[in-house]
């Protein structure tokens, strides 16, 4: 059973940088097939895909956030992580890493691993 | 890119059934056949139920059923439980390698 794992600061200051980790354990995150994503839950609202690394290291992004996101693969080949610019109150949210599986391999992901979240509130 | 319309809440007493929509356009939910739903009780992750509209994951009871027509998705649940207390997320694939969420649903178990 694949588990993930969030890991980061909670409290970050307008204008600076998020960073946060997944760590993963229980699979391999470097299997074809895998996209591991970033998603975000602001306070009682819904959910916001946020962008996913595919197993050969491409990204995608949420285009509303293009200009401000990077998600990459830490060295440890176990951990990949989010990086997310110039924040502001809005990007205060419970953020969720999760896996975004395959079985037949050519097909689209679903996101069937979560993380628990953390929350990250950004305030002065 | 909007979020995918959702009805804020649904409700229905244990053993009935209740039925959540989810509206896009013919750029999300009516381009593909990637619609999924999640589950999340209060203070937990989501939890997968339905992917590609009708595909059930290994252990989630076919009580849980996905469907969808044009440009809306439906999740039916049947033989509501206090456990399906929880609130609902639909999901769609939008083309260009995004995804897109639902505002989520509040399902109560009278």
């Amino acid at each position: 059973q694949v588990r993930l794992q969030e890991s980061g600061p909670g409290l970050v200051k307008p204008s600076q940088t998020l960073s946060l980790n997944c760590t993963v354990s229980g699979g391999s995150i470097t299997r074809e097939g895998l996209y591991w994503t970033w998603i975000r839950q602001h306070p009682m609202r819904g959910l916001e895909w946020l962008g996913y690394i595919y197993h050969s290291g491409h990204t995608y992004y949420n285009p509303s956030l293009q200009s401000r996101i990077t998600i990459s693969f830490g060295t440890s080949k176990k951990q990949f992580s989010l990086s997310l610019a110039s924040v502001t109150a809005a990007d205060t949210a419970v953020y969720y890493c999760a896996r975004g599986g395959t079985s037949r391999g050519w097909e689209l992901p679903r996101f069937d691993q979560w993380g628990q979240g953390t929350l990250v509130t950004v305030s002065s | 890119q909007s979020p995918l319309t959702q009805p804020p809440s649904a409700s229905g007493s244990p053993g009935q059934s209740v039925t959540i929509s989810c509206t896009g356009s013919t750029s999300d939910v009516g381009g593909y056949d990637y619609v999924s739903w999640y589950q999340q009780h209060p203070g937990k992750a989501p939890k997968l139920l339905i992917y590609e509209v009708n595909r059930r994951p290994s252990g989630v009871p076919d009580r849980f059923f996905g469907s969808k027509s044009a440009t809306t998705a439906s999740l039916i649940v049947s033989g509501l439980q206090a456990a399906d207390d929880a609130d609902y997320y639909c999901s769609s694939y939008a083309g260009n390698n995004t995804w897109l969420f639902g505002g989520g649903t509040r399902v109560t178990v009278l």
